[in-house]
């Protein structure tokens, strides 16, 4: 069974450090590209960071860049997002997820963990 | 960045309905177009991608269309069980960005 298990949320103060860790099983996860989505209370999924197979390639959106580092230890089957410089808008339930191949036949984002809750608050 | 925006933001709508949900990118994406489903307190699942092909183990009912800018998502004949909020998301470029979400629910 394929499980993607989100570790390392929590409380923390504005200008704190996370480090969120997600645990892989059931597939290989060196032959996928990795995602981090969020979602803040009541809102909608916005796309975070991702990450190439073998961790050449990392792309962010424009309001976690230069805060965020997305990393992985195929070895370990783990993937990682480092959080700096927290601030309250970045309150949300993180999930790591598993990414198809963008090809003009595949795609997506297709296995999703169950999320690690992040809460930003003085 | 690529912009999502999908209409309508809300839907009423009574079993054996069909109904249709449209997603715009604003720019061409050809068809680099996910569709998820995310019932009230669950995690997001993938019904569609390549903007038509069915995901495995999902409904029949279901089925996407569309390239460039222009996409819909319909539900041929919608059952109780689809009560959730359903997002479009591009991926043709980072970020791989989401609509803002269309809340579907039964009158």
């Amino acid at each position: 069974e394929i499980q993607l298990v989100e570790s390392g949320g929590g409380l923390v103060q504005p200008g704190g450090s996370l480090r969120l860790s997600c645990a892989a099983s059931g597939f290989n996860l060196i032959s996928y590209w990795m995602t981090w989505v969020r979602q803040a209370p009541g809102k909608g999924l916005e796309w975070v960071a991702n990450i190439r197979e073998d961790g050449s390639e990392t792309n962010y959106v424009d309001s976690v860049r230069g805060r965020f580092t997305i990393s992985r230890d195929n070895a370990e089957n783990s993937l990682y997002l480092q959080m700096n410089g927290l601030r309250v808008e970045d309150t949300a339930v993180y999930y790591c997820v598993r990414t198809l191949l963008r090809t003009s036949s595949s795609g997506g984002l297709d296995k999703w963990g169950q999320g690690t809750l992040v809460s930003v608050s003085p | 960045d690529i912009q999502m925006t999908q209409s309508p933001s809300s839907l009423y709508a009574s079993v054996g309905d069909r109904v249709t949900i449209t997603c715009r990118a604003s720019q061409g994406i050809r068809n680099y177009l996910a569709w998820y489903q995310q019932k009230p307190g669950k995690v997001p699942k993938l019904l569609i991608y390549a903007a038509s092909i069915l995901q495995s183990g999902v409904p029949s009912r279901f089925s996407g269309s569309g390239s460039g800018t222009d996409f819909t998502l319909t539900i041929g004949s919608l059952q109780p069980e689809d009560v959730a909020t359903y997002y479009c998301q591009h991926y043709s470029g980072a970020p791989d960005t989401f609509g803002q979400g269309t809340k579907l629910e039964i009158k």
